[in-house]
């Protein structure tokens, strides 16, 4: 069964710190894994890793995947407290989906 | 952002009432898919659909049912509802499996 446990659950931290999130999976046939962040709305798209893509980097965000421990992780450098929200990790299912994890609820304060 | 809109965004209903949740999308992406957000649990599939009439299961699929009967809408029915089907409703849209998926603007349910 394809299966995501991302790491911690919550993590609090002062503006200027850098965090890395955690995100291990299990999985019969790897498609992507992919990186959201909500912040008490909707999901917004980060990265997308897949077996050609395995580093993606955005200003102070950036992302790798290690497919052959099976793990993603995604640090954030110079953290600011609009960072504040939850991480989702999202690995490809066999049926299109995504499966997720239950997220890293991260709280940035000033 | 993506073109995607959810109607309605909030509803209170009572158990037993039939409910209907409605996706809207104009980027013409050929997969889209119902998940619901629940504390403790994430998200969590419920129907997806990969094409005008072709839907299917997903994780937690028991007293949902859907249609796709044009590219653009996905309807989720709940027929009879029930107090664990309160919830946060998203539905997703995406180019193929494994693509980012793009999620909408999210329902929140209520069932008293």
């Amino acid at each position: 069964e394809d299966k995501v446990v991302q790491s911690p659950l919550s993590l609090v931290v002062h503006e200027g710190d850098t965090v890395t999130l955690n995100c291990s999976y299990e999985v019969t046939n790897f498609r992507s894994l992919l990186w959201y962040k909500q912040e008490k709305k909707a999901p917004t798209f980060l990265f997308m890793l897949t077996s050609s893509g395995i580093e993606k980097k955005s200003g102070r965000l950036s992302s790798i995947l290690d497919k052959k421990e099976l793990f993603s992780i995604l640090n954030i450098t110079a953290t600011q407290t609009g960072d504040s929200a939850v991480y989702l990790c999202g690995l490809g299912g066999s049926q299109g989906n995504l499966i997720f994890g239950k997220g890293t609820k991260l709280s940035v304060k000033p | 952002d993506a073109g995607i809109t959810q109607s309605p965004r909030h509803k209170v209903t009572e158990t037993g009432t039939p409910v209907t949740l409605r996706c809207h999308q104009t980027e013409n992406h050929r997969y889209m898919y119902w998940y619901r957000q629940d504390p403790g649990h994430g998200l969590r599939l419920i129907h997806y659909s990969y094409g005008v009439k072709d839907t299917d299961k997903g994780e937690v699929s028991d007293g949902y049912s859907v249609s796709r009967s044009k590219t653009e809408d996905f309807l989720l029915t709940l027929e009879s509802a029930t107090s664990s089907q309160t919830s946060v409703y998203f539905c997703a849209i995406s180019t193929g499996p494994g693509n980012e998926q793009f999620f909408g603007p999210g329902t929140r349910l209520t069932v008293l």
